[in-house]
């Protein structure tokens, strides 16, 4: 199947610093991105959508300033924590879609996550 | 609006036992129903779907059928294994072909004991 990966899959960080998370489709063209935010035992919050070459559609709530997202290809989205705090800290995961010769368009392949610390 | 309801966990079974965890969803259109399963520390992983009423999804022994009169896919196995101790979420896409949002349960934790 379609293959979504993410970098780095661990990071801490000191209050304060930001943090870049990268999301990458490994072998199909991803026109939507999507940024999930998942607390312990929870299940997935959508922070925002983005689509290859446009601004990012935030959910309610989440903070554009504070999460900076750039989709800047059809393989690469990146999410980017600035002055991170403690309450930042959780496990993001990307998840995409788009055409491919594995894939399917109604279907999200989703990275596996990146647990960030915030010291 | 759209939204899914999940059977809530934790779950707990013995190796060989039959399972199922059930799931509801509202719906204005005709959506795509997916399910998920997390593995610890692991990001989600496409288990099955299905794209219409009566179509049945499957993989890996497990099953789900999409009924529409019941708004329900309910995911099931015959005989389940240690290796199957996840986190399932269900999941519905409502405009399949213009990449909408996914709308997903809130998860249920299995853990199969030998």
């Amino acid at each position: 199947g379609a293959v979504v990966s993410q970098h780095p899959s661990r990071v801490i960080c000191k209050s304060g610093t930001s943090v870049k998370i990268e999301c990458r489709s490994l072998d199909f063209q991803a026109t939507t991105m999507f940024w999930y935010r998942q607390f312990p035992k929870q299940s997935l919050m959508l922070m925002a959508t983005s689509n290859e070459g446009s601004k990012a559609t935030y959910e309610q709530g989440v903070e554009k300033d504070k999460f900076l997202i750039n989709h800047a290809s059809l393989t690469l989205s990146t999410l980017t924590v600035t002055s991170a705090h403690p309450e930042d800290s959780s496990f993001y995961i990307c998840s995409a879609r788009g055409q491919g010769l594995r894939t399917s368009t109604d279907t999200q392949y989703f990275g596996p996550g990146t647990r960030l610390t915030v010291l | 609006g759209d939204s899914v309801t999940q059977m809530e966990g934790p779950v707990t079974l013995s190796e060989e036992a039959f399972l199922t965890i059930n799931c509801t969803y509202t719906a204005t259109g005709y959506p795509s129903l997916f399910w998920y399963v997390q593995y610890p520390g692991e990001g989600l992983q496409l288990l099955l779907k299905a794209t219409k009423a009566d179509d049945k999804g499957s993989n890996k022994g497990f099953e789900a059928t999409y009924r529409k009169e019941t708004t329900s896919f309910h995911l099931e196995k015959g005989s389940v294994q240690v290796s199957d101790s996840a986190v399932y979420f269900c999941a519905l896409s409502e405009e399949p072909n213009t990449g909408n949002q996914f709308y997903f349960g809130t998860g249920t934790s299995l853990t199969v004991i030998p």
